[in-house]
């Protein structure tokens, strides 16, 4: 069974700050990797989508990387903002559909 | 172009009782899958419809059960319900079932069981 973790659970930063959120899956066999935000009482917001065979991708100010054969991905988000301020979820993709999800990150980007 | 939409946003029903959960994906998208998100267990997957047919399915009781209708659009439905399946529920669609596809979710339907 995929299991997805994601650590620290909480991260709290001042504005401008450069962070790295971690997310760790147990099985290998994954098809891609998708890092969403979550804002409170919201539904989910894509942020990045690295497919299997890329090791990492960027949009703006944040780049997500992939290691399958560690079994890792990390998200880089640069000169960090208040409106950063969200629970950052990481995705495993497997067959089909199937989305296996991290128990989040929620930060919090001080002004 | 509209997102995906859930009505309700937020129910509120008593242990026992039944619920049916709607769900309108971005227009042209074919696959519907629902999640179910609480503090204990986090998002966790309940299945996915494509072309009116169930693709695939978590490891859900069968009180919950869903269908995905000609255009798309998608019904969940819990039978009996507990106080566990208190929850936000999201729903989220994708143009086709490929791996490259991204997920666009809705807000969300949360649902208290008294």
């Amino acid at each position: 069974k995929q299991e997805v973790t994601q650590i620290p659970a909480a991260l709290s930063v001042p504005e401008g700050e450069n962070l790295v959120l971690n997310c760790s899956f147990t099985d290998s066999a994954i098809y891609n990797l998708q890092w969403f935000r979550q804002d409170p009482g919201k539904g989910l917001t894509s942020l990045l989508l690295i497919q299997s065979s890329q090791r990492e991708q960027t949009s703006g100010r944040l780049n997500a990387s992939l290691d399958k054969s560690s079994g890792r991905s990390t998200l880089y988000i640069a000169a960090s903002q208040p409106g950063d301020s969200a629970t950052y979820l990481c995705a495993v993709i497997r067959t089909g559909n199937q989305f296996y999800f991290g128990t989040g990150t929620s930060l919090t980007v001080i002004p | 172009k509209a997102g995906v939409t859930q009505t309700p946003r937020y129910l509120i029903k008593t242990r026992g009782q039944q619920v049916t959960l709607s769900c309108s994906p971005i227009s042209g998208h074919r696959s519907v899958s629902w999640y179910q998100q609480t503090p204990g267990q986090g998002l966790q997957f309940l299945f996915e419809y494509f072309s009116e047919t169930q693709r695939n399915k978590g490891n859900f009781p069968g009180r919950f059960s869903g269908r995905q209708f000609s255009n798309s659009r998608s019904e969940m439905n819990v039978s009996t319900l507990e106080l566990g399946d208190s929850a936000l529920y999201l729903c989220a669609s994708s143009l086709d079932r490929g791996p490259r596809e991204t997920q666009y979710f809705g807000p969300g339907t949360r649902l208290l069981v008294l």
